[in-house]
């Protein structure tokens, strides 16, 4: 597709749940990002993958969360046993190559856990 | 703590009137990049600034860079109520050119 593309766009789940979310970059980019933003508030870095490999995984909140890249496209972030606290919505992006880092964004997943 | 702080917060304005948002950030940067959020989702690229440049400018956004105060600002000229959205600076580090470190955000909000 033209864009990144989220899927899916909103999740709701019972507490102690896996919840698995999916990110498509845009075709022939290298780069791709994960981000958390809790209402109202600015980007949490989560992990970035650089081809199939993540170097920094630096922002994953807790091991429950992990992430995957398979092919050099598409990405799985996976949450498991969510909590309540893990609600908000969770931004993919890509770019191109390491020296023009300007990320193009998906829509986003809005995860709520009840 | 984070790299880049936003202020103000929240901004409210007329149609018409100028709209200015700052950016601090801590560490040394080879870029840094405005983006703009509407409704809670995905972000859309509007400017990046190298370290080397000072000032840039795209259509109504004037984007100033001080290396040496460590900040930036966004002027959005003559605004509209489009222009509604929340505002992001994030700055492209030296030491790792991948990322990106997202600052906290300003809440624009213009009336018509």
């Amino acid at each position: 597709g033209a864009g990144v593309s989220q899927s899916p766009s909103n999740k709701v789940t019972e507490k102690g749940k896996d919840v698995e979310l999916r990110c498509d970059p845009i075709s022939g980019h290298t780069a791709l990002y994960w981000y958390r933003q809790s209402l109202g508030q600015g980007l949490e870095f989560l992990i970035y993958f650089q081809g199939n490999s993540a170097p920094d995984k630096s922002g994953l909140p807790s091991d429950r969360f992990s992430a995957e890249r398979t092919g050099g496209s598409v990405s799985t972030l996976t949450i498991q046993r969510t909590q309540q606290e893990d609600s908000a919505v969770y931004l993919c992006a890509s770019s191109l190559a390491v020296a023009k880092n300007i990320q193009y964004f998906g829509a986003g997943t809005r995860l709520s856990v009840l | 703590s984070q790299q880049g702080e936003e202020d103000p917060q929240a901004l409210s304005i007329q149609e018409g009137e100028n709209a200015t948002m700052n950016c601090s950030y801590k560490t040394s940067i080879n870029n840094l990049q405005w983006y703009r959020q509407n409704s809670g989702r995905g972000l859309v690229h509007l400017i990046l600034i190298r370290s080397n440049e000072r000032e840039k400018h795209s259509g109504r956004l004037r984007v100033t860079l001080d290396t040496s105060k460590k900040s930036s600002s966004l002027l959005i000229t003559a605004s509209r109520a489009a222009d509604t959205a929340s505002y992001f600076c994030a700055t492209g580090l030296v030491e790792n050119t991948d990322k990106l470190i997202f600052g906290t955000g300003t809440r624009l909000q213009v009336f018509p």
